[in-house]
C-alpha cells in the first residue's frame, strides 16, 4: 500500500534548463495537487488535477509552469527554463475521488536546486 | 482574504510540557481546518482537522481548540516528547474547494 511516490527526490539543474517532476498518486486516489514550498515558508497551492484535467491551476505562475494528469501514468509537473527562483521543494498530494473529508496525503517531496 | 496567519515562528519546550501553536484566519467561507507534521526531508502528514461546528477536538495527546467568532483555532500538544520536534502547519480550506491554504509554519523543538 504504497503511499503517494514523488521522483525524483533531488534535481539539480542549470538555469535555463526544463525541470520536470513526477508524482504517481495513492491507489485509489484519482485528484492530484501540486505545492511549493520556499524555504522557511508554508506551502503554497499550485493546481489541482483530475484524470485528463485541470481542475484549479490559479496559483500557478503563467509562465514556464505547466501540469498534467495523464490517463495513463503519473502527474507531471514541468517548469520551462528555470530560474534561480524557481529553487524550491515541489509536494505533491492525491485525495480518493469520493473523499469527503478533503484530507489528503502528501508525497516526501523533489528538491529543485537551480544553480 | 485568504491568508492564515499562524504564531509563533518557533517553540522550545521542555519534555513533558504542553506546546501551543495558534492560527488566525480572515475568511469566513473557510470550513475545514487541519494541522499538518513537517519531519525535515518529509512531506507534511495530516494531525488533526476540525470543522466550525464543534470547539474542540482531542486525538490522543493532540487537541485543536477553535474559536468561530474570534476567526482563530489553535493546536495543543499535551505531555510533549522530543519525538514531536518538527514543523507544525495549520491550514484551512472553503467549500467545494480542494487548496489548502497554509501558514507559515512552526518549528517546534521539545528538549529531553
Amino acid at each position: 500500500n504504497a503511499g503517494v511516490m514523488q521522483n525524483p527526490r533531488h534535481l539539480v539543474r542549470r538555469r535555463g534548463q526544463e525541470a520536470r517532476l513526477r508524482c504517481s498518486p495513492m491507489k485509489g486516489h484519482s485528484h492530484v495537487y501540486w505545492y511549493r514550498q520556499l524555504p522557511e515558508e508554508g506551502l503554497k497551492f499550485m493546481v489541482y488535477l483530475q484524470k485528463e484535467n485541470i481542475i484549479d491551476e490559479s496559483g500557478m505562475p503563467k509562465e514556464r509552469f505547466s501540469a498534467e494528469f495523464p490517463k495513463e501514468g503519473p502527474s507531471i509537473l514541468r517548469i520551462q527554463q528555470v530560474v534561480r527562483g524557481d529553487s524550491a521543494a515541489y509536494f505533491c498530494a492525491s485525495s480518493p475521488a469520493q473523499g469527503a473529508n478533503y484530507g489528503y496525503t502528501f508525497g516526501s517531496g523533489t528538491r529543485l536546486t537551480v544553480v | 482574504q485568504q491568508q492564515v496567519k499562524q504564531s509563533p515562528q518557533s517553540l522550545i519546550v521542555q519534555k513533558g510540557g504542553i506546546s501551543i501553536i495558534n492560527c488566525a484566519y480572515e475568511n469566513t467561507a473557510f470550513d475545514y481546518f487541519p494541522w499538518y507534521q513537517q519531519f525535515p526531508g518529509k512531506g507534511p502528514a495530516l494531525l488533526i482537522a476540525i470543522r466550525p461546528d464543534v470547539s474542540e477536538k482531542k486525538e490522543g495527546r493532540f487537541t485543536i481548540s477553535f474559536n468561530k467568532s474570534a476567526k482563530q483555532f489553535s493546536l495543543h500538544i499535551m505531555d510533549s516528547q522530543p519525538g514531536d520536534s518538527a514543523t507544525y502547519f495549520c491550514a484551512a480550506s472553503r467549500g467545494s474547494a480542494r487548496q489548502l491554504t497554509f501558514g507559515s509554519g512552526t518549528q517546534l523543538t521539545v528538549l529531553p
